[in-house]
């Protein structure tokens, strides 16, 4: 399974963007892109996934490199409540049978 | 209405006993996961059930057995519990190939 590489920690200020990387550099043609968080005290939660483009949706941005190595998520107005673990997961074909989890970015956001 | 559901949330026990985590989902979905999260926060994959036939089964020690009554259920049992199975437990559920929900978890403390 390709691997995702991501930093231990960020730090946001509420109302501000966040933009949380990933890099995965040896992604495969077939590999999707997912990214999930989990709040404190609760189970993961989808955020987005995308294959080559960039992606939105109501929750975040992904925005994708061109040749696919890198992805960054992008909060468009930080909340206290996006304070979490962020978890950058590639998947293969799309397939989510199986999440494989790595040690994920902690987002503390300050008030 | 909670889409993945857990019971009990919290669940402290002595080693040696037996003891069963219930999971069941409202979302019509075929495919339903265990997920095990430890003291240092890995995320890791236990089973995956897809219309009740077992499809994922993660090198688990025995003592787990994952049952699976119908396609919206899908329980862990744990025998002669140990230290080492204290941990957060996550169910989990999805259609093949989609975004995964997850329960908001079990914690398992044995004492």
């Amino acid at each position: 399974d390709a691997k995702t590489t991501q930093p231990n920690s960020m730090e946001s200020n509420e109302e501000e963007p966040v933009h949380l990387p990933c890099n995965h550099s040896t992604i495969s043609g077939t590999d999707y892109i997912h990214w999930y968080r989990q709040l404190p005290s609760q189970g993961p939660e989808y955020v987005i996934h995308g294959l080559t483009s960039n992606v939105n949706n109501r929750m975040a941005s992904l925005a994708i490199a061109e040749d696919r190595k890198s992805s960054t998520l992008i909060l468009h107005r930080a909340t206290l409540r996006d304070a979490a673990v962020y978890y950058c997961i590639l998947t293969q074909g799309g397939a989510t049978n199986k999440l494989i989890f790595g040690t994920g970015t902690l987002l503390a956001v300050q008030p | 209405d909670t889409a993945v559901s857990q019971t009990p949330k919290y669940l402290v026990t002595q080693m040696g006993n037996d003891k069963s985590i219930k999971c069941e989902q409202n979302l019509g979905h075929d495919t339903m996961y265990w997920y095990k999260q430890d003291s240092k926060k890995f995320l890791k994959i236990m089973f995956s059930y897809n219309n009740k036939e077992l499809i994922i089964n993660e090198t688990v020690p025995n003592r787990f057995s994952p049952k699976s009554p119908d396609k919206a259920h899908l329980n862990l049992h744990i025998n002669s519990l140990e230290l080492g199975d204290s941990a957060v437990y996550f169910c989990a559920s999805s259609l093949v190939r989609n975004t995964i929900y997850f329960g908001e978890g079990s914690w398992l403390t044995v004492v």
